[in-house]
């Protein structure tokens, strides 16, 4: 059990560009979330899939954010055409059904210049 | 919705000292689960301790244990015995038993720093 892992672990870019962050969840869970935590603040749940099915996605998840598990393994969090408000740590989790204890990663902080 | 509020923002304490971190809750629910996590500059969030609702005993965790009050809606950590390397964020936070997601709401957190 490596746990899960997340990369990059930084990412720094401009306003506009667009960016992709990828998520391995531990092998056997099914439940993969993403949340956004903002400097000083508790983190925010914006989605969650179980295997390969998006179930549900915050009001928080703007159009600009999309997010895949095309083979309910490892997920991906894009944004497209960033903005300053963007900057934040993307936390990714993971957790067996029925299982009520959720695995997280260690974050990737992204900052928009 | 449900809310959780930690009103103490940052708290220090000297190494070996006992410190309490306080919580609160707000739900209509009855069902629901309670954690503490612990975020250290790592920044890796670590399940500390967890409580499900329908138990009256506190969890305890080695040298964590919580004072769950159900009709308070207060869900408070201690910290015995307290070491450097709990040193930390730490964050309340709260879980619906229901079918589907298993969302945590989180509270704004408390940042613990241990003396020497």
């Amino acid at each position: 059990d490596t746990g899960v892992s997340q990369d990059p672990r930084h990412k720094i870019t401009k306003r506009g560009q667009n960016v992709t962050f990828r998520c391995d969840p531990i092998s056997e869970h099914n439940r993969l979330y993403w949340y956004r935590q903002t400097l000083g603040q508790g983190p925010e749940f914006l989605t969650y899939f179980q295997n390969e099915a998006q179930l549900e996605k915050s009001r928080l998840l703007s159009d600009r954010f999309s997010a895949e598990r095309p083979k309910g393994s490892f997920s991906t969090l894009e944004i497209q055409r960033t903005e300053q408000g963007d900057s934040a740590m993307y936390l990714c989790a993971s957790s067996a059904i029925h299982n009520e204890k959720l695995f997280f990663g260690s974050g990737t902080q992204l900052s928009v210049l | 919705a449900q809310t959780v509020t930690q009103s103490q923002p940052e708290m220090s304490v000297q190494e070996a000292e006992t410190v309490t971190l306080s919580c609160t809750y707000d739900t209509s629910e009855s069902n629901y689960y309670l954690f503490w996590y612990k975020q250290p500059p790592s920044r890796q969030m670590i399940l500390v301790i967890r409580q499900e609702a329908y138990k009256q005993q506190n969890a305890t965790e080695n040298r964590f244990s919580v004072n769950f009050q159900k009709a308070a809606k207060s869900f408070s950590l201690k910290i015995s015995d307290s070491q450097l390397g709990d040193t930390a964020m730490y964050f309340c936070a709260f879980m619906l038993i229901i079918q589907g997601a298993q969302k945590l709401v989180f509270g704004q957190g408390t940042r613990l720093t241990i003396n020497p």
